[in-house]
């Protein structure tokens, strides 16, 4: 069983602080995804990144995939109000289905 | 190009009833995959139909089942509900490949088990 653990569970910040979110596993998957969930919505694909080592930036947001295909991790720079919502992160491999992380709450205060 | 639909968007239900909920993937998008999404439990798969075939399944009792039309429409029930299937379920769509697994999601229905 593939599993993503994402870390911190919760964030809540003052706007313009920058901020990074993790996602862990002890499984290699083919592709990483990034989703952002707002309140009464479904999740939207941020960004997928398949490569290790692959950066992908998406304005103020920098996505990173580690070398070794096992983990991510997402930085916000500057961050918005705009920018709160549940942060999830979601694996692609073996089981030719998506794993999803526990997710992050970010809240960025005005 | 419109989004993935789903209706309805909110249903309440007594436990033992069953359910049906509808989802439209967006036009040229062959599959169609559910999840619930719990707070204790997260985002958890259910079931991925392409080309009206169930493809992969997740773990979770027989009382959920699913299909999928020839339009690439597709319907997913549950039986015999119970508190505890109480959740947010979500549909996606996808062009169907397996290298990407990018997902399309729809807003949701929220099922409430009384």
């Amino acid at each position: 069983t593939q599993l993503l653990e994402q870390s911190p569970q919760f964030l809540s910040i003052q706007e313009g602080e920058n901020l990074t979110v993790y996602c862990n596993s002890s499984s290699v998957f083919s592709s990483l995804q990034w989703y952002r969930q707002e309140p009464g919505e479904g999740p939207v694909l941020l960004v997928t990144v398949v490569t290790g080592g692959e950066v992908k930036k998406l304005k103020r947001l920098t996505f990173q995939f580690g070398d070794a295909r096992k983990d991510s991790s997402l930085h916000i720079t500057a961050a918005q109000p705009g920018d709160t919502g549940l942060y999830l992160c979601a694996g692609g491999g073996s089981a030719r289905q998506l794993t999803f992380g526990s997710g992050t709450q970010l809240t960025v205060l005005p | 190009k419109a989004g993935v639909t789903q209706t309805p968007r909110y249903l309440i239900k007594t436990r033992g009833q069953q359910v049906t909920l509808s989802c439209s993937p967006i036009s040229g998008h062959r599959s169609v995959s559910w999840y619930q999404q719990t707070p204790g439990q997260g985002l958890q798969f259910l079931f991925e139909y392409f080309s009206e075939t169930q493809r992969n399944k997740g773990n979770f009792p027989g009382r959920f089942s699913g299909r999928q039309f020839s339009n690439s429409r597709s319907e997913m029930n549950v039986s015999t509900l119970e508190l505890g299937d109480s959740a947010l379920y979500l549909c996606a769509s996808s062009l169907g490949g397996w290298s990407s697994y990018e997902q399309y999601f729809g807003p949701g229905t929220r099922l409430t088990v009384t």
